[in-house]
């Protein structure tokens, strides 16, 4: 497709279980980016990839979550230990990557995983 | 550490009313500045955005937003709105130095009345 796509679109948990979500970014793009909105709230910065260098995990809340990337393709977000505030709307973007121009700068946001902690 | 301010949490307005959205940045240094709507049951879209050049952008459905660096604002206006205006805007900030990575004001929901 020629979007950002995220899977599971809604995932209901229970506390104690781990998770993990799914983000196939636009092809070509060599950045990717996990954001996180709890309801009421504005979007948190998670976790960033770009290419082959190390993530930056600066936003990661607390050990039980983390992430990966394979090549410049597919990442996928792991919380262990689900916690009741995990519950969130977890968003991915993807961008071209790193650049002087803008377009280098544009995120591109796919729809989303509703993730409900029961 | 860097933060961006929206100031107002909820709007409601008429049709053909006009609408300014307030966003104010904390970083002092280069930035580049975005307004992404999220329409009711739909994704985050870019509606516009500021890299360089002219303050004044033009974005998509008749938005604009001006840069004013020395009040560190990137307010977004819309001279009429419509009904289909009904959204969460959200007000972000990024730099390259930081990976690009954005920070997003807390959002404002805007309701427009038919």
């Amino acid at each position: 497709g020629a979007g950002v796509s995220q899977s599971p679109s809604n995932k209901v948990t229970e506390k104690g279980k781990d998770v993990e979500l799914r983000c196939d970014p636009i092809s070509g793009h060599t950045a990717l980016y996990w954001y996180r909105q709890r309801l009421g709230q504005g979007l948190e910065f998670l976790i960033y990839f770009q290419g082959n260098s190390a993530p930056d995990k600066s936003g990661l809340p607390s050990d039980r979550f983390s992430a990966e990337r394979t090549g410049e393709s597919v990442s996928t977000l792991t919380i262990q230990r689900t916690q009741q505030e995990d519950s969130a709307v977890y968003l991915c973007a993807s961008s071209l990557g790193l650049g002087g121009r803008l377009a280098y700068n544009e995120q591109f946001f796919g729809p989303g995983t509703r993730l409900t902690v029961l | 550490a860097q933060s961006v301010s929206q100031h107002n949490h909820h709007v409601i307005l008429s049709e053909a009313a006009s609408l300014e959205l307030g966003c104010n940045y904390s970083y002092g240094g280069t930035v580049n500045l975005f307004w992404y709507v999220q329409y009711p049951g739909q994704h985050l879209q870019l509606l516009l955005k500021y890299f360089s050049g002219d303050p004044l952008v033009k974005g998509i459905k008749g938005f604009e937003a001006e840069f004013i660096k020395s009040k560190f604002s990137f307010n977004l206006r819309k001279p009429s709105v419509q009904w289909s205006d009904t959204a969460e805007y959200f007000c972000a900030v990024s730099r390259k130095a930081a990976g690009n990575k954005l920070t997003f004001g807390g959002g404002t929901r805007v309701l427009v009345k038919p």
